[in-house]
């Protein structure tokens, strides 16, 4: 099966910048996503990771360790719109399901 | 494209009744699924297709019914509501199956009370 790990909460300030973990346990794995959503919205896809070190686009970038099982997504730079949840995510053995974490929830205050 | 729209938006059913939860995408898509959000417990993958006529069971299947007739359609069937089923429903679809990540575009949920 599959497990995956991550901070419930995080606060930071508005410009700063933000790092939110997530450990994974997989008997398969096809690499580490992110995907953001605001309330009441729908998740939408931020990153993705399949060989190790650093992926950026724009303020974000998400590494990955696989021996480590572990990665983390940064946010740059924090804006208030980036007030939302993160999800990290793994394909199962098979690569048909997607796994999710609970979600981090960031708070960015002025 | 509309890319992946659902409906309806808002529902509330009574314990017992059943209902089905409309998810279409226009993108061609091989692979669709379900997930449940509860507060706290992220996505829960419910049911998932890699392709018309091929449907399979993901980690929550209990209580919901799937089929997939048309590349377009994957409807979520509810057959006799229960309370715990009260959550919001996300349908998702990507390009490719196996291997390496496709992003996957999720609908705009369907938001389900059981009273």
């Amino acid at each position: 099966g599959q497990s995956l790990e991550q901070p419930s909460e995080v606060t930071a300030v508005e410009g700063a910048i933000v790092q939110i973990n997530c450990t994974y346990q997989t008997s398969g794995f096809y690499g580490l996503s992110w995907y953001q959503q605001h309330d009441g919205g729908a998740p939408t896809f931020l990153s993705y990771n399949a060989l190790d070190g650093l992926e950026e686009t724009g303020r974000f970038s998400s590494f990955l360790s696989r021996s480590d099982s572990y990665g983390y997504l940064l946010l740059q730079e924090l804006q208030m719109k980036d007030s939302a949840s993160y999800f990290c995510a793994v394909r199962d053995t098979g690569g048909f399901k997607t796994i999710f974490g609970a979600g981090t929830r960031l708070f960015v205050k002025a | 494209n509309a890319g992946v729209t659902q409906t309806p938006k808002f529902q509330v059913l009574k314990t017992g009744q059943s209902m089905t939860l409309q998810c279409a995408q226009d993108m061609n898509h091989e692979y669709m699924s379900w997930y449940r959000q509860d507060p706290g417990m992220g996505l829960r993958l419910i049911h998932y297709s890699v392709g018309a006529g091929i449907t399979d069971q993901g980690e929550v299947p209990n209580g919901y019914n799937v089929s997939r007739s048309t590349t377009e359609d994957f409807p979520l069937r509810l057959l006799s509501a229960a309370p715990s089923q009260t959550s919001v429903y996300f349908c998702a679809s990507r390009t490719g199956l196996a291997g390496g990540e496709n992003e996957q575009f999720f609908g705009p949920g369907t938001r389900l009370t059981v009273l």
